[in-house]
């Protein structure tokens, strides 16, 4: 089966720096995958798609790569703020499905401290 | 309007009630989605309508009832639910996958917190 992997430990950095969370995939090549945010108690919120054949992709202080040799994409935020502090999710529509469901992974916690 | 808006926010239910959660979106998606959300866990699919169709049911107990009125509209009814049901259940909608386009992103609701007692 399909499995996505995130660092379930909680990251925890100072305000200014540059946070980096890890998701891990097997088993099959997705044809892209989805980063979200999720604050306690509320629904996920779409942050960012990379595709297969894009091997990096930014938005403001956001920047996704996407490594289909390691099956790794890694989410960067620069110059975080204690704003930033959420579960970060990734996803990757399973296979055969016809893109209609997205596997989430299990989310890292990043807490920015001031 | 960007938004999926879920009602009620929160819902404490017996066992023998029959309660509905509700989910609308006007961004003119065909896609709609239901997931369950237990803490500290990802969200998990239960199902989802494509172009008002079911499209898929991940095996979801009969005690779960999907409804879709119209491509704007979305329904779960609950009946006799357990204890081990209560979750945040979460509503999603996409633009729909029209052929040629695999990639869409999913817009969620705030999710109806569902505690069963």
């Amino acid at each position: 089966s399909q499995k996505i992997e995130q660092n379930s430990e909680a990251l925890n950095i100072q305000e200014g720096k540059t946070a980096t969370l890890t998701c891990n995939y097997t088993n099959y090549s997705p044809a892209y995958l989805q980063w979200y945010r999720q604050d306690p108690g509320r629904g996920p919120v779409f942050l960012l798609l990379i595709r297969e054949n894009e091997k990096e992709k930014r938005k403001e202080r956001l920047k996704v790569t996407f490594d289909t040799t390691l099956k790794q994409s890694l989410f960067h935020i620069t110059a975080s703020q204690p704003a930033d502090s959420a579960t970060y999710l990734c996803a990757h529509p399973a296979l055969n499905t016809g893109f209609q469901k997205l596997v989430f992974g299990t989310g890292t916690r990043l807490l920015v401290s001031p | 309007d960007t938004e999926v808006t879920q009602t009620p926010k929160h819902l404490v239910m017996g066992m023998t009630n029959k309660k509905s959660l509700k989910c609308e979106q006007h961004m003119g998606h065909r896609a709609m989605y239901w997931y369950k959300q237990k803490a500290k866990k990802p969200p998990e699919l239960m199902f989802v309508y494509s172009y008002e169709k079911l499209s898929i049911n991940e095996s979801v107990p009969s005690r779960f009832s999907p409804e879709c009125p119209n491509s704007s509209l979305l329904n779960l009814h609950l009946h006799a639910l357990q204890p081990e049901d209560s979750a945040l259940y979460l509503c999603a909608s996409s633009q729909g996958i029209p052929p040629g386009r695999q990639d869409t992103e999913a817009f969620f609701g705030q999710g109806t917190r569902l505690t069963v007692v």
